[in-house]
This record gives structure tokens, C-alpha cells and sequence, in this order.
């Protein structure tokens, strides 16, 4: 139990466009996901954090209107990277909560290259 | 603000022997949970284990064990048995437990485990 699926698993697109990435919790309703970035051999940077239904809330730092974030249902989320850069290219990450305490469940990652 | 330390970026272990990876944090919570994530080579984070605070009982699951201290607030966490598939960044997680607190996790920069064989 507790999967959770991103697509695309890689996307590349010419500098200026729009990329969307879906996050699906498969097997479980989630309350609460979460969108990350993580850069080659850093650690996870925690970008936002949405409930369904509600305006996600974004980390200090992070452009709400470049990073749109829409939590349309209990097993949907997605990120849209909008008019993106080369250095918007990175590994994105999402997660999903259905509870508290229960952990963080993570989807496999979108690697993003903008050209 | 809670912070998580991890003081130890890489460590390396002989196949089939034990090895323990630090974990420090600090905070002025009394509830929180704590969390030892696995990121192999394919990048997918997979949960391994995880703490509730109030419990004084050391979390196991099968090879992976933890040693919490929390007057100390520490978190290590020990692989016994140490497999090639063990081979991973490990990071260490905090998360707080109060109702109406954040539900953000709170990540260690990572160990870089190699198991050699």
C-alpha cells in the first residue's frame, strides 16, 4: 500500500515553456502533498505544501506565480513550472500524507531538463 | 525552528557487518515524530523506519533498528546484516507532532552509505 506516481518520470523542453507534473496517490486518499527539489547529491528542498481544495502554501523563496500548484482532489496533485529556465531544470518530488504521523509517502521523482 | 543534523556524509560498511549512521536535532517540541528515509541510485525515497517521540521503544524493522535518545536528542539509526541493496543515501527526517503544527518534514543533508562486498 501507500503508492504514489509521477508523471512524466522525464521531461525535457525548450527554455520559455510550460511543464506540468502529475502526482497520484494510487491506493489512498491524501489529505496533504508536498512538492520538493533536489538538486545532485543535496538533500530534499520542501517547495510547498498543498491540501486539496485550498491554495497550497509556498516555502519562503519559492515563486508561487512560476511553481503553480493545484491540488484538485484527494489523489491529484500538480505542478506546473511555468515559462521555465534552464536553471528551473532540477529533480522534483512529490509526496503524500493521508494522516498525521503517518509519514510521508514519496512518488519517483520528474527530472526536468529545460534546454 | 527544528533542525536536523546529520554530521556523517558518507560511511561504508563490508558486506554482512553492522553499521550505525548518526542522526542529531534539535527542537523545543515534546511530540514529534523522527524518520530514517532510503534514497537508492533510482532516486525513489523509501520510508525505512519511524519514531514516535513518546514512545521510549526503540523502532525495529527486520535488519534496520534505531537508537533513540531523546534527552540527548538523537536519532541513529543501525543496519545489521548490511546487504548490497542497502547501498543508499539515508536521510533523517523530523516531523512535529502537534495538532495545528506543521506537517512539514524537517530533512538532514544525508549519509552516502557504499556496502562493498
Amino acid at each position: 500500500g501507500a503508492v504514489v506516481s509521477q508523471h512524466p518520470s522525464r521531461v525535457i523542453c525548450k527554455s520559455g515553456t510550460s511543464v506540468k507534473i502529475e502526482c497520484r496517490s494510487l491506493d489512498f486518499q491524501a489529505t496533504t502533498m508536498f512538492w520538493y527539489r533536489q538538486f545532485p547529491k543535496q538533500s530534499l528542498m520542501l517547495m510547498a505544501t498543498s491540501n486539496e481544495g485550498s491554495k497550497a502554501t509556498y516555502e519562503q523563496g519559492v515563486e508561487k506565480d512560476k511553481f503553480l500548484i493545484n491540488h484538485a482532489s484527494l489523489t491529484l496533485s500538480t505542478l506546473t513550472v511555468t515559462s521555465a529556465h534552464p536553471e528551473d531544470s532540477s529533480f522534483y518530488i512529490c509526496s503524500a500524507s493521508w494522516k498525521r504521523g503517518a509519514g510521508q509517502f514519496f512518488g519517483p521523482g520528474t527530472r526536468l531538463t529545460v534546454l | 525552528a527544528q533542525t536536523v543534523t546529520q554530521s556523517q556524509p558518507e560511511m561504508s560498511v563490508q558486506e554482512a557487518e553492522t553499521v550505525t549512521l548518526s542522526c542529531t536535532y534539535d527542537t523545543s517540541e515534546s511530540d514529534y515524530y523522527l524518520f530514517w528515509y532510503k534514497q537508492p541510485p533510482s532516486r525513489q525515497m523509501i520510508l525505512v523506519i519511524r519514531q514516535e517521540a513518546y514512545k521510549q521503544q526503540n523502532a525495529t524493522e527486520n535488519r534496520f533498528s534505531v537508537n533513540f535518545q531523546k534527552a540527548a536528542k538523537s536519532f541513529s539509526l543501525k543496519i545489521s546484516d548490511s546487504q548490497l541493496g542497502d547501498a543508499a543515501m539515508y536521510f533523517c527526517a523530523y516531523r512535529s507532532a502537534d495538532w495545528g503544527g506543521s506537517e512539514k518534514l524537517v530533512f538532514g543533508k544525508g549519509t552516502k552509505l557504499t556496502v562493498n562486498p
